[in-house]
């Protein structure tokens, strides 16, 4: 089975840190994906990683960062927490298929509190 | 643009009865969809998935799906509920390179015994 594992489940920050969000995956997938999931709204993209050192913006990038320095491992940063950045946040990783028919494999999420 | 729509946003039934969960899409392409569920702390589990060919597809847990191109439809459907199915449940859509998830809004599942 495929293993996404996110470093924390829970987090608490203050307004102004730079804060780090760890993924690692086990299977060897190109693809990683960090979602950000808020109430009412579903899950929506912030960046995804097609390969090493690769990166591609999602549908709400703005207050974010990635890095992706090895294939098994994605960080998502916040530059400078803002208390509209407190959410659950999910990683994701899937094999690379050009016919996008596999499925994403999540973790099981870190619920960050910005005060 | 892709999206999904989920209309209901809770749904409560009772333990043993039957269940169906709507789901609509916008895609311009061949949709690739999926089912996720999501149970209270916990990250998403995929249910089903479809990708072409046999329009009704089963899944884990006991679940089918119907894809429905007139209808731009994938509903997802239980015969019998128990308490465990309780979560919430994500309709998605693959879309572009990379297969970028476009999610719902998501369902909630309430079983009352």
């Amino acid at each position: 089975d495929v293993k996404v594992t996110q470093s924390s489940r829970y987090l608490v920050k203050r307004t102004g840190e730079k804060v780090f969000l760890e993924c690692v995956q086990d299977m060897d997938h190109e693809n990683m994906f960090w979602y950000r999931q808020d109430p009412g709204l579903g899950l929506r993209l912030i960046y995804f990683s097609y390969d090493v050192k690769m990166k591609e913006k999602g549908d709400i990038p703005e207050g974010y960062s990635v890095s992706r320095e090895k294939k098994e491992r994605f960080s998502l940063i916040l530059e400078s927490a803002s208390t509209n950045q407190t959410s659950m946040y999910l990683c994701a990783s899937r094999v690379r298929d050009r016919f996008s028919n596999q499925p994403q494999h999540f973790g099981d999420g870190t619920r960050l509190s910005i005060l | 643009a892709q999206s999904v729509t989920q209309p209901d946003i809770h749904i409560t039934v009772s333990e043993g009865a039957s269940l169906e969960l709507r789901c609509n899409y916008s895609y311009g392409a061949t949709p690739y969809l999926f089912w996720y569920v999501q149970s209270p702390g916990q990250g998403l589990q995929l249910l089903l998935k479809y990708f072409s060919g046999d329009t009704l597809v089963q899944g884990i847990k006991g679940f089918e799906a119907e894809f429905k191109r007139s209808q731009s439809s994938f509903n997802l459907r239980k015969p019998s509920v128990h308490w465990s199915d309780a979560a919430e449940y994500f309709c998605a859509v693959g879309a572009g390179y990379g297969n970028k998830l476009v999610f719902g809004a998501g369902t909630i599942l309430r079983v009352k015994s």
